[in-house]
């Protein structure tokens, strides 16, 4: 049984740019959250998806946008990087919509240059 | 105030003792409370529910105060692979967790 999975591991990327990164939630789950960790701090929350639609959306800019495909597997889109955005991007996948475990992928270490 | 508050440590203590971490929450509607354990560069990963009751698992005590909003976690015994950073949880609607920033646990020899 598969758990969370991210990709890419690493990602190096300059300001201006745009960047994608992936989620694929453990089998058995349908809503996939996303989280944001800079150095030093806890994870913040970006947003999540629950049915292919975003369900709720934390504190972000509209450069962080994101999609969730049918087979439950999502997809975080970043345009306009800044420096700031230099963060450990982890997805979350749970099941259903009242409160469940969340379990987390390894994560996706973003570097902006 | 932030939201979730913790002390960010470092803690460090020697092998076998007993140690609390405290961690205070901002919004008295918080509905759900955890405990997630993280280890350097690698994701966090739930440690403990907490309950209004008071939990224990193995050497590890969860406890709520709803009326101080308060949340602990003591580690009885600690062991060298106790060493992380653990961070304090809250959940609000739909399932959305506010972390703390961590309290970072370093237990010797």
């Amino acid at each position: 049984d598969a758990g969370v999975t991210q990709s890419p591991t690493h990602l190096i990327k300059t300001r201006g740019q745009q960047v994608t990164l992936r989620c694929s939630p453990k089998s058995g789950h349908d809503t996939v959250s996303w989280y944001q960790q800079a150095l030093g701090q806890g994870p913040q929350f970006i947003f999540q998806y629950y049915e292919e639609e975003e369900r709720q959306r934390g504190n972000f800019p509209d450069r962080f946008s994101g999609h969730q495909f049918p087979n439950y597997s999502s997809e975080l889109n970043v345009n306009a990087l800044l420096l700031g955005d230099s963060a450990l991007y982890l997805c979350a996948s749970s099941r259903g919509t009242r409160h469940n475990e969340q379990f987390f992928g390894p994560g996706t270490r973003l570097t902006v240059l | 105030r932030k939201e979730v508050e913790q002390d960010p440590g470092p803690f460090n203590v020697p092998e076998g003792a007993t140690v609390a971490f405290n961690c205070t929450y901002s919004n008295s509607a918080s509905q759900s409370f955890f405990w997630y354990r993280q280890d350097c560069r690698k994701e966090p990963k739930l440690l403990m529910s907490v309950y209004s009751s008071g939990n224990e698992d193995g050497r590890f005590t969860a406890q709520l105060n709803r009326a101080s909003q308060y949340i602990s976690l003591l580690i009885r015994d600690s062991k060298l692979s106790d060493s992380a950073t653990y961070l304090c949880v809250v959940i609000g609607g739909y399932s959305t967790l506010t972390f703390g920033k961590g309290t970072m646990l370093l237990v010797s020899p």
